[in-house]
């Protein structure tokens, strides 16, 4: 398998834009993560899936945030409109979880956004 | 405060010992886990330890686990350049039924020779 792939791996954008950020999971997780990480609040839990569904998204910052799961291979994460504080680099993980084991998360290369 | 709370920095000699805590608040952790990220890459787990055990060995990776305080520790013998990384530590946090990892804020790790 070739891991939790990530795209784009960078973007630079300017405030007001739409950013749309793309994740595949591994092949026959039931759950996808997204966090974001900053050096000024470290590394924060976005919005979790499991089997597709979103099951908590208390993380997701306010309104201009959302996120997809279309599919059990694909997820999106938008922002619109983006702004200068937004600028971070999200990841994207995936995990077998199973409630009762350890839930061990395979986490992508991230995407750095910068928005100017 | 923080959920989980880690020392920003750490820096050792080639061949020591490196020992990086953390301390963490969900007592019903039923997992603890390592995480390392090297320069622009995602986080790797390097190992987990299940909250009814108190030590678990791996090759130069030695977990402690005092459930009591409340503290995680990693110990990694014979530090290497390559090591040099920063070092997450995450406690499962309860969410929607199932435990997900909450992470600190890493430890940097520097590695001179």
């Amino acid at each position: 398998d070739a891991g939790v792939i990530q795209s784009p791996r960078h973007e630079v954008t300017e405030m007001g834009q739409e950013v749309t950020l793309r994740c595949k999971p591994i092949s026959g997780h039931n759950s996808l993560f997204w966090y974001r990480q900053t050096m000024m609040r470290g590394l924060e839990l976005l919005i979790y899936f499991n089997n597709n569904v979103p099951i908590d998204d208390s993380g997701m910052p306010e309104d201009r945030f959302s996120a997809k799961m279309p599919n059990a291979s694909f997820s999106t994460l938008k922002i619109q409109p983006s702004e200068p504080r937004d600028s971070a680099v999200y990841f994207c993980a995936s995990s077998t979880m199973t409630g009762t084991g350890a839930n061990v998360l395979t986490f992508g290369a991230g995407s750095r956004l910068t928005v100017l | 405060g923080e959920d989980v709370e880690q020392s920003l920095f750490l820096s050792v000699r080639e061949g020591d010992s490196s020992v990086i805590n953390c301390t963490y608040t969900d007592s019903s952790s039923t997992y603890l886990y390592w995480y390392k990220q090297e320069p622009g890459a995602g986080l790797q787990l390097l190992t987990y330890i299940f909250s009814n055990m108190d030590m678990k060995q791996d090759q130069r990776l030695t977990v402690l686990l005092n459930k009591k305080d409340k503290h995680l520790s990693l110990r990694i013998a014979d530090t290497q350049t390559g090591d040099s990384a920063i070092y997450f530590c995450a406690e499962s946090a309860r969410s929607g039924g199932s435990y997900i990892p909450t992470f600190g804020r890493g430890t940097s790790l520097i590695v001179h020779p």
